[in-house]
Protein backbone atom coordinates (compact mmCIF):
# COMPACT_ATOMS: atom_id res chain seq x y z
CA UNK A 1 0.00 0.00 0.00
CA UNK A 2 1.17 3.15 -0.93
CA UNK A 3 -0.90 5.82 -0.07
CA UNK A 4 -3.31 6.31 2.90
CA UNK A 5 -6.96 4.46 1.57
CA UNK A 6 -10.22 4.68 3.79
CA UNK A 7 -12.82 2.69 3.77
CA UNK A 8 -15.79 2.65 3.06
CA UNK A 9 -16.54 5.87 1.13
CA UNK A 10 -19.46 7.15 2.63
CA UNK A 11 -21.57 5.13 5.31
CA UNK A 12 -24.98 6.09 5.95
CA UNK A 13 -26.59 5.05 9.45
CA UNK A 14 -29.58 5.38 11.71
CA UNK A 15 -28.99 6.60 15.02
CA UNK A 16 -28.30 4.38 17.77
CA UNK A 17 -26.49 1.92 15.21
CA UNK A 18 -22.74 1.29 15.31
CA UNK A 19 -20.35 1.61 13.09
CA UNK A 20 -16.74 1.18 12.22
CA UNK A 21 -14.60 2.34 9.41
CA UNK A 22 -11.18 1.39 8.06
CA UNK A 23 -7.91 3.27 8.02
CA UNK A 24 -4.77 1.28 5.31
CA UNK A 25 -1.50 2.95 4.95
CA UNK A 26 2.32 1.40 4.29
CA UNK A 27 3.72 -0.46 7.61
CA UNK A 28 6.76 0.55 6.54
CA UNK A 29 8.84 3.72 8.17
CA UNK A 30 5.49 4.28 10.45
CA UNK A 31 5.69 6.91 12.38
CA UNK A 32 2.20 7.57 13.97
CA UNK A 33 -1.87 7.54 12.70
CA UNK A 34 -3.99 10.38 13.52
CA UNK A 35 -7.54 10.40 12.97
CA UNK A 36 -9.46 13.68 12.72
CA UNK A 37 -13.35 14.97 12.40
CA UNK A 38 -14.46 17.41 10.00
CA UNK A 39 -17.57 18.79 10.39
CA UNK A 40 -19.13 20.76 7.38
CA UNK A 41 -17.95 24.80 7.60
CA UNK A 42 -15.73 23.71 9.96
CA UNK A 43 -12.16 23.16 10.68
CA UNK A 44 -11.02 19.75 10.92
CA UNK A 45 -10.60 18.70 14.72
CA UNK A 46 -8.11 16.04 16.01
CA UNK A 47 -9.68 12.90 17.56
CA UNK A 48 -6.40 10.58 18.17
CA UNK A 49 -3.14 10.58 17.59
CA UNK A 50 -1.81 6.41 18.14
CA UNK A 51 2.18 5.84 17.93
CA UNK A 52 2.30 2.45 18.95
CA UNK A 53 1.48 -0.84 18.03
CA UNK A 54 -1.58 -2.25 20.11
CA UNK A 55 -2.99 1.35 20.62
CA UNK A 56 -6.60 1.83 21.65
CA UNK A 57 -7.86 5.15 22.44
CA UNK A 58 -11.74 6.16 23.60
CA UNK A 59 -12.79 9.32 23.53
CA UNK A 60 -16.68 9.48 24.65
CA UNK A 61 -18.12 6.94 22.53
CA UNK A 62 -15.67 6.73 19.58
CA UNK A 63 -12.37 4.50 20.16
CA UNK A 64 -9.61 3.34 17.54
CA UNK A 65 -6.67 0.72 17.19
CA UNK A 66 -4.10 0.71 15.84
CA UNK A 67 -2.14 -2.20 13.98
CA UNK A 68 1.45 -0.86 13.04
CA UNK A 69 3.01 -4.19 11.82
CA UNK A 70 -0.39 -4.90 9.15
CA UNK A 71 -0.88 -1.14 8.50
CA UNK A 72 -4.41 -0.64 9.48
CA UNK A 73 -6.33 1.26 12.14
CA UNK A 74 -10.13 0.93 12.63
CA UNK A 75 -11.73 3.83 14.15
CA UNK A 76 -15.39 2.57 16.01
CA UNK A 77 -18.74 5.12 16.51
CA UNK A 78 -20.86 3.06 19.22
CA UNK A 79 -24.52 4.43 19.80
CA UNK A 80 -24.21 6.91 16.62
CA UNK A 81 -26.14 9.96 16.63
CA UNK A 82 -26.68 12.86 14.22
CA UNK A 83 -24.54 14.71 15.89
CA UNK A 84 -21.80 12.69 14.35
CA UNK A 85 -22.64 13.35 11.23
CA UNK A 86 -19.11 14.28 9.62
CA UNK A 87 -16.18 13.32 7.37
CA UNK A 88 -13.32 11.11 9.47
CA UNK A 89 -10.06 11.47 8.20
CA UNK A 90 -7.10 9.15 9.03
CA UNK A 91 -3.84 9.83 8.18
CA UNK A 92 0.02 8.76 8.65
CA UNK A 93 3.05 10.74 9.64
CA UNK A 94 4.39 13.54 11.39
CA UNK A 95 3.23 16.88 10.88
CA UNK A 96 3.53 16.20 7.27
CA UNK A 97 0.63 14.02 7.12
CA UNK A 98 -0.43 11.80 4.14
CA UNK A 99 -4.31 12.09 4.49
CA UNK A 100 -6.79 9.74 3.17
CA UNK A 101 -10.14 10.70 1.17
CA UNK A 102 -12.13 10.41 4.10
CA UNK A 103 -15.36 8.57 5.28
CA UNK A 104 -18.38 10.71 5.27
CA UNK A 105 -20.72 9.53 7.88
CA UNK A 106 -24.68 10.29 7.88
CA UNK A 107 -26.78 9.62 10.53
CA UNK A 108 -30.62 9.76 10.47
CA UNK A 109 -32.70 10.25 13.60
CA UNK B 1 -7.47 30.77 23.88
CA UNK B 2 -8.06 31.69 19.98
CA UNK B 3 -7.73 29.06 17.33
CA UNK B 4 -5.62 28.98 14.04
CA UNK B 5 -6.98 31.95 11.79
CA UNK B 6 -6.58 32.14 8.31
CA UNK B 7 -7.25 35.02 5.80
CA UNK B 8 -8.75 35.74 3.63
CA UNK B 9 -11.53 32.83 4.03
CA UNK B 10 -12.79 33.68 0.54
CA UNK B 11 -11.23 35.02 -2.66
CA UNK B 12 -11.71 34.79 -6.80
CA UNK B 13 -8.58 35.50 -8.87
CA UNK B 14 -8.16 35.11 -12.49
CA UNK B 15 -5.65 32.90 -14.32
CA UNK B 16 -2.59 34.16 -14.54
CA UNK B 17 -2.59 36.42 -11.15
CA UNK B 18 -0.73 35.55 -8.03
CA UNK B 19 -2.33 35.11 -4.33
CA UNK B 20 -1.21 35.29 -0.95
CA UNK B 21 -2.91 33.45 1.64
CA UNK B 22 -2.02 33.90 5.67
CA UNK B 23 -2.40 32.27 8.63
CA UNK B 24 -1.67 33.05 12.20
CA UNK B 25 -1.08 29.83 14.40
CA UNK B 26 -2.08 29.33 17.96
CA UNK B 27 -0.22 31.85 20.17
CA UNK B 28 3.08 29.51 21.31
CA UNK B 29 2.64 27.05 18.56
CA UNK B 30 5.83 27.27 16.66
CA UNK B 31 5.04 24.75 13.57
CA UNK B 32 2.67 25.60 10.65
CA UNK B 33 1.94 23.84 7.71
CA UNK B 34 -0.60 23.83 4.73
CA UNK B 35 -2.44 21.83 3.05
CA UNK B 36 -4.40 21.86 -0.07
CA UNK B 37 -8.03 20.11 -0.65
CA UNK B 38 -9.47 20.35 -3.97
CA UNK B 39 -12.63 18.11 -4.93
CA UNK B 40 -11.91 14.36 -5.12
CA UNK B 41 -8.97 14.15 -3.43
CA UNK B 42 -7.65 14.34 0.18
CA UNK B 43 -5.68 16.84 1.66
CA UNK B 44 -2.28 17.30 0.57
CA UNK B 45 0.66 18.37 2.00
CA UNK B 46 2.19 21.38 0.59
CA UNK B 47 4.73 22.65 3.30
CA UNK B 48 5.92 22.81 6.47
CA UNK B 49 7.45 25.87 8.98
CA UNK B 50 9.34 25.72 12.26
CA UNK B 51 11.39 28.51 13.51
CA UNK B 52 11.37 30.27 9.69
CA UNK B 53 12.46 27.57 7.98
CA UNK B 54 10.75 25.44 5.68
CA UNK B 55 11.61 21.79 6.81
CA UNK B 56 9.54 19.52 4.35
CA UNK B 57 8.02 20.26 0.85
CA UNK B 58 5.63 18.15 -0.66
CA UNK B 59 5.21 17.49 -4.41
CA UNK B 60 4.26 20.93 -5.60
CA UNK B 61 5.14 22.96 -8.47
CA UNK B 62 7.30 25.98 -7.77
CA UNK B 63 4.75 27.79 -8.34
CA UNK B 64 3.75 27.24 -4.73
CA UNK B 65 5.84 29.20 -2.02
CA UNK B 66 5.56 30.16 1.52
CA UNK B 67 7.30 31.72 4.28
CA UNK B 68 6.92 32.07 8.21
CA UNK B 69 8.23 34.81 10.36
CA UNK B 70 9.70 35.64 13.54
CA UNK B 71 6.23 35.74 15.22
CA UNK B 72 5.25 32.36 13.57
CA UNK B 73 2.65 33.95 10.93
CA UNK B 74 2.83 31.93 7.77
CA UNK B 75 1.91 32.76 4.12
CA UNK B 76 1.94 31.09 1.38
CA UNK B 77 1.88 32.19 -2.34
CA UNK B 78 0.94 30.97 -5.48
CA UNK B 79 1.89 32.11 -8.58
CA UNK B 80 0.62 32.14 -12.20
CA UNK B 81 -2.64 31.11 -10.89
CA UNK B 82 -4.21 27.80 -13.02
CA UNK B 83 -7.73 27.08 -12.89
CA UNK B 84 -6.53 23.66 -11.17
CA UNK B 85 -5.38 25.87 -8.45
CA UNK B 86 -8.99 26.54 -6.90
CA UNK B 87 -9.02 24.37 -3.85
CA UNK B 88 -9.54 25.44 -0.12
CA UNK B 89 -6.03 25.82 1.41
CA UNK B 90 -5.89 24.53 5.35
CA UNK B 91 -2.98 25.40 7.49
CA UNK B 92 -2.31 23.82 11.15
CA UNK B 93 -0.11 24.15 13.60
CA UNK B 94 1.32 22.27 16.31
CA UNK B 95 3.61 22.81 19.10
CA UNK B 96 6.67 20.38 18.36
CA UNK B 97 9.26 21.10 16.20
CA UNK B 98 8.75 18.60 13.16
CA UNK B 99 11.40 16.19 14.12
CA UNK B 100 9.89 13.52 16.99
CA UNK B 101 6.38 15.43 16.61
CA UNK B 102 3.77 12.86 17.16
CA UNK B 103 1.15 15.94 18.49
CA UNK B 104 -1.44 16.88 16.98
CA UNK B 105 -2.44 19.28 14.40
CA UNK B 106 -4.84 22.31 14.96
CA UNK B 107 -6.36 23.22 12.01
CA UNK B 108 -8.06 27.10 10.41
CA UNK B 109 -10.82 26.95 8.51
CA UNK B 110 -9.28 27.17 5.09
CA UNK B 111 -8.86 29.82 2.48
CA UNK B 112 -11.53 29.21 -0.32
CA UNK B 113 -9.69 30.07 -3.75
CA UNK B 114 -11.46 30.01 -7.03
CA UNK B 115 -9.53 30.75 -10.06
CA UNK B 116 -11.56 32.05 -13.30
Amino acid sequence: ILNVEQSPQSLHVQEGDSTNFTCSFPSSNFYALHWYRWETAKSPEALFVMTLNGDEKKKGRISATLNTKEGYSYLYIKGSQPEDSATYLCAQGGTALIFGKGTTLSVSS
Amino acid sequence: KAGVTQTPRYLIKTRGQQVTLSCSPISGHRSVSWYQQTPGQGLQFLFEYFSETQRNKGNFPGRFSGRQFSNSRSEMNVSTLELGDSALYLCASSLAPPVHNTGELFFGEGSRLTVL
